[in-house]
């Protein structure tokens, strides 16, 4: 079964500061990892898709990276918005069902005016 | 295009009791999961559904059942309520022919139960 856990499990930020989110799973033999932004007591919306053949994935002021060998996904967000406070969750799936997914407990973030 | 919808928005409901909680697919999507969020945590995987028929389960009990329809749409029941039921129920469509690649998130039906 998958583990997956994100660190830190909450940050806060004055607006404009780059920043970083952590994600970590413990079987490398995934095939892709989603990255999504949840805002309190909503559903879920797709940041980005990593595909395990490509390293980094681009969207606005949003990179992030995989590294399948260490078990490892960077979320960096880019000159960070009041707008961008939510909590952040990253999901793999299963490495041998492929269909279920598992999902981190998230990082809350907060942008300080 | 249509995004993933679920209904109702919100739910409450006392122990013992059964509900129905109900999806539609994004448009072109043949394949939805559920899953379960209870506060302060990362969304569980209760079941999928492919073709109408259950195609994967995570760690759930029984009273816990699903429905598919030829249009895609999926409905979750639950029943015999308990307390611990109470969460947001998150409804996800796929596409199986691009091998579950990317997921799509309703809005979530929040269930609570007393």
């Amino acid at each position: 079964k998958q583990e997956v856990t994100q660190i830190p499990a909450a940050l806060s930020v004055p607006e404009g500061e780059n920043l970083v989110l952590n994600c970590s799973f413990t079987d490398s033999a995934i095939y892709n990892l989603q990255w999504f932004r949840q805002d309190p007591g909503k559903g879920l919306t797709s940041l980005l898709l990593i595909q395990s053949s490509q390293r980094e994935q681009t969207s606005g002021r949003l990179n992030a990276s995989l590294d399948k060998s260490s078990g490892r996904s960077t979320l960096y967000i880019a000159a960070s918005q009041p707008g961008d406070s939510a909590t952040y969750l990253c999901a793999v799936p299963d490495p041998l069902v492929g269909n279920q997914f598992y999902f981190g407990t998230g990082t809350s973030l907060t942008v300080i005016p | 295009e249509t995004g993933v919808t679920q209904s109702p928005t919100h739910l409450i409901k006392t122990r013992g009791q059964q509900v129905t909680l109900r999806c539609s697919s994004q448009s072109g999507h043949n394949t939805v999961s559920w899953y379960q969020q209870a506060l302060g945590q990362g969304p569980q995987f209760i079941f999928q559904y492919y073709r109408e028929e259950e195609n994967g389960r995570g760690n759930f009990p029984p009273r816990f059942s699903g429905l598919q329809f030829p249009n895609y749409s999926s409905e979750l029941n639950v029943n015999a309520l308990e307390l611990d039921d109470s969460a947001l129920y998150l409804c996800a469509s796929s596409s199986a022919a691009s091998g579950y690649n990317e997921q799509f998130f309703g809005p979530g039906t929040r269930l609570t139960v007393l």
